[in-house]
């Protein structure tokens, strides 16, 4: 089963508007936590990484202030693109890293984002 | 260079054929080392991690050469829900990690 959720799986939401994206580990405490992007046939991107208790460090290129990252607790992360764009529009993914299991990183099951 | 190379593909192969992939790092400090599979519109989903000693699993055998600095995954007897993206992870220590583009593969009948 799923070790990782992330929730919701698709939002279609207005330009301007702001959506959130929760990212729970199910089965660890996941004190650090990772913010993915995806675009089409593409890589993997690094947005930030989410610290429990502290700031997330975010890659360079993203802006802190758009995506808004906060890491309350072990077991919760949460991603907020503010006044989004259609250019936002994209798959983000979460990961939580077990650090048990040799640095491995979970995956949620992705977030598909479509600004109109 | 990129820090992990990975040949896009796809690789084109029917059922029941032998493939590799290859993947390169350019860290020799690189500590950690995965396969991850992809499908399309989905989250990347841990294959297996890779060793030197080497590591398989059924029809999927992944080694790590460290003085070459590559990886490789071998898909025996490919079946169709093989077809998928399959991305070279590594770490760099803590949960530093770099992800390959991936290579694409499709299985047909």
């Amino acid at each position: 089963g799923a070790v990782v959720s992330q929730h919701p799986s698709r939002v279609i939401c207005k330009s301007g508007t702001s959506v959130k994206i929760e990212c729970r580990s199910l089965d660890f405490q996941a004190t650090t936590m990772f913010w993915y992007r995806q675009f089409p046939k593409k890589s993997l991107m690094l947005m930030a990484t989410s610290n429990e208790g502290s700031k997330a460090t975010y890659e360079q290129g993203v802006e802190k202030d758009k995506f808004l990252i906060n890491h309350a607790s072990l077991t919760l992360s949460t991603l907020t693109v503010t006044s989004a764009h259609p250019e936002d529009s994209s798959f983000y993914i979460c990961s939580a890293g077990d650090r048990v299991a040799k640095n491995i990183q979970y995956f949620g099951a992705g977030t598909r984002l479509s600004v109109l | 260079r990129k820090e992990v190379e990975q040949d896009p593909g796809p690789f084109n192969v029917p059922e029941g054929a032998t493939v590799a992939f290859n993947c390169t790092y350019s860290n020799s400090a690189s500590q950690s080392f995965f396969w991850y599979r992809q499908d399309c519109r989905k989250e990347p989903k841990l294959l297996m991690s890779v060793y030197s000693s080497g590591n398989e699993d059924g029809r999927f055998t992944a080694q790590l050469n460290r003085a070459s600095q590559y990886i490789s995954l071998l898909i025996r007897d490919s079946k169709l829900s093989d077809s998928a993206t399959y991305l070279c992870v590594v770490t760099l220590g803590g949960f530093k990690t770099i992800f390959g583009a991936g290579t694409r593969l499709f299985v047909k009948a």
